[in-house]
């Protein structure tokens, strides 16, 4: 089955740690996000990706880094430069373009960070 | 102001309501509406995704758009204990964007 696949689901952090989070996708998509949830607000966009080796900085990218070696993968690295890390982070894919599609959003699971 | 707004809730309903599930907007320029539902500790799925104004239905679910006046509602027909989640609306102003606005998201519990 396609879709999106985000490892580790849970991860503990220490401060001063940078940690990687992996996502990785079947889906055949052009594009991948990667989001910030908190609770209360809405979902924050870090960084997006059209193509492989390029990418562009969301609302939200300080503290975070990230790279596009493999269409099908975009992993996210948060640094020890990100004060406030401990959050609910979601990869999404999606088809780049004009026509029916090119809006929808697909996600992976989640990966949960806890700085300890 | 937020661009979109949406009530955190939690709405809690009897097995068999009709939930109404809203979202408010002030960015004339969405066009393309969707509708995500999310489980506790998952990722979000679509469940609708309306371009323009009008009405769209898939089973259980109805989702319209009133461009005119900036909001957008989910409808849930014979709501079930399983359709308790979170959902969240989204837009956007153009296909091929990345960039998309989210509601915080309104808590559903549908009691059994």
């Amino acid at each position: 089955d396609g879709g999106i696949t985000q490892s580790p689901k849970y991860l503990f952090r220490k401060e001063g740690q940078n940690v990687t989070l992996s996502c990785e996708q079947n889906l055949n998509h052009d594009a991948m996000y990667w989001y910030r949830q908190d609770p209360g607000q809405g979902l924050r966009l870090i960084y997006y990706s059209q193509i492989v080796n390029d990418f562009q900085k969301g609302d939200i990218a300080e503290g975070y880094s990230v790279s596009r070696e493999k269409k099908e993968s975009f992993p996210l690295t948060v640094t020890s430069a990100q004060k406030n890390p401990t959050a609910f982070y979601l990869c999404a894919s999606s088809i780049w373009g004009a026509g029916t599609g090119a809006n929808v959003l697909t996600f992976g699971a989640g990966s949960r960070l806890t700085v300890l | 102001q937020k661009e979109v707004e949406q009530d955190p809730g939690p709405l809690s309903v009897p097995e068999g309501a009709i939930v109404s599930l809203n979202c408010t907007y002030s960015n004339s320029a969405f066009q393309y509406f969707m509708w995500y539902r999310q489980y506790s500790r998952k990722g979000p799925e679509l469940l609708m995704y309306t371009y323009s104004s009008g009405n769209k239905e898939d089973g259980r679910f109805t989702a319209q758009v009133d461009k005119s006046s900036k909001y957008i509602s989910l409808f849930i027909r014979d709501s079930q204990p399983s359709d308790s989640a979170t959902y969240l609306c989204a837009m956007s102003a153009a296909s091929g964007t990345y960039k998309y606005i989210f509601g915080t998201g309104t808590r559903l519990k549908v009691l059994a």
